[in-house]
């Protein structure tokens, strides 16, 4: 059973300053996924990882995967109020077909000034 | 990009009775599409994996006489939820993926309330 773990779960952080989310996943995938969540609304797509060692950035966002250790991060650069959300992973069972995506936690992320 | 749509946006219904919602893939054909619960502050949980044309695969503790699933075309998945209680109050979220791409489209979700 793959499962995917998110840590920190909640994250209160001041503008300006820099942080990394951890997703770690139990079993080999092909691929990995970032959303962001408003209060009351779906998925926004951030970022899709498909290969050991991919690197991916927007703004101030920045994903990397590393399958070998089952890691994929997310970092935060200069924190600003509009980052607020839920920053989920996800992870995609590895094989043919189309498959369904696990879920992490979700982190709370909070910018305060 | 492609574009999942899902409709309702919300809903309120009185416990006993059923709710429909529709899953559609407009500018792709969705052979598979996926049904997600949201309860409030926690994660996505697939429900059920909905096939074209084939009966939909559940997952284990959802029951399947209680939110029916049909995929009768490449476009559309609907899911409704029979005799509806409060505790089916919940944010339903359907995905799917064009064909062999890699990127798992979302719908803008469904937010049940059962009163």
């Amino acid at each position: 059973e793959l499962k995917v773990e998110q840590n920190p779960l909640f994250l209160s952080m001041q503008e300006g300053k820099n942080y990394t989310i951890y997703c770690n996943y139990s079993t080999t995938s092909d691929r990995l996924y970032w959303y962001r969540q408003d209060p009351g609304k779906s998925l926004e797509s951030l970022f899709v990882l498909l290969s050991n060692g991919a690197v991916k950035q927007e703004g101030r966002l920045m994903a990397s995967l590393d399958t070998k250790a089952r890691l994929s991060t997310l970092h935060i650069t200069a924190a600003v109020h509009d980052l607020s959300a839920t920053y989920f992973c996800a992870v995609e069972l590895k094989g043919s077909g189309n498959t369904p995506l696990v879920f992490g936690k979700g982190t709370r992320l909070s910018v305060i000034a | 990009g492609a574009v999942v749509s899902q409709h309702p946006s919300w809903v309120i219904c009185k416990s006993g009775t059923s709710v429909k919602i529709e899953c559609r893939s407009l500018d792709f054909q969705a052979t598979t599409m996926f049904w997600y619960r949201q309860f409030p502050k926690q994660s996505l949980m697939l429900m059920a994996t909905s096939n074209e044309g084939s009966k939909a695969t559940y997952e284990q503790g959802v029951e399947k006489d209680k939110f029916l699933i049909n995929h009768a075309s490449l476009t559309l998945s609907t899911l409704t939820v029979t005799s509806a209680h409060p505790e089916d109050s919940s944010f339903y979220i359907c995905s799917a993926r064009d064909g062999g791409g890699t990127e798992a489209f979302f719908g803008q979700g469904t937010r049940l309330t059962v009163v």
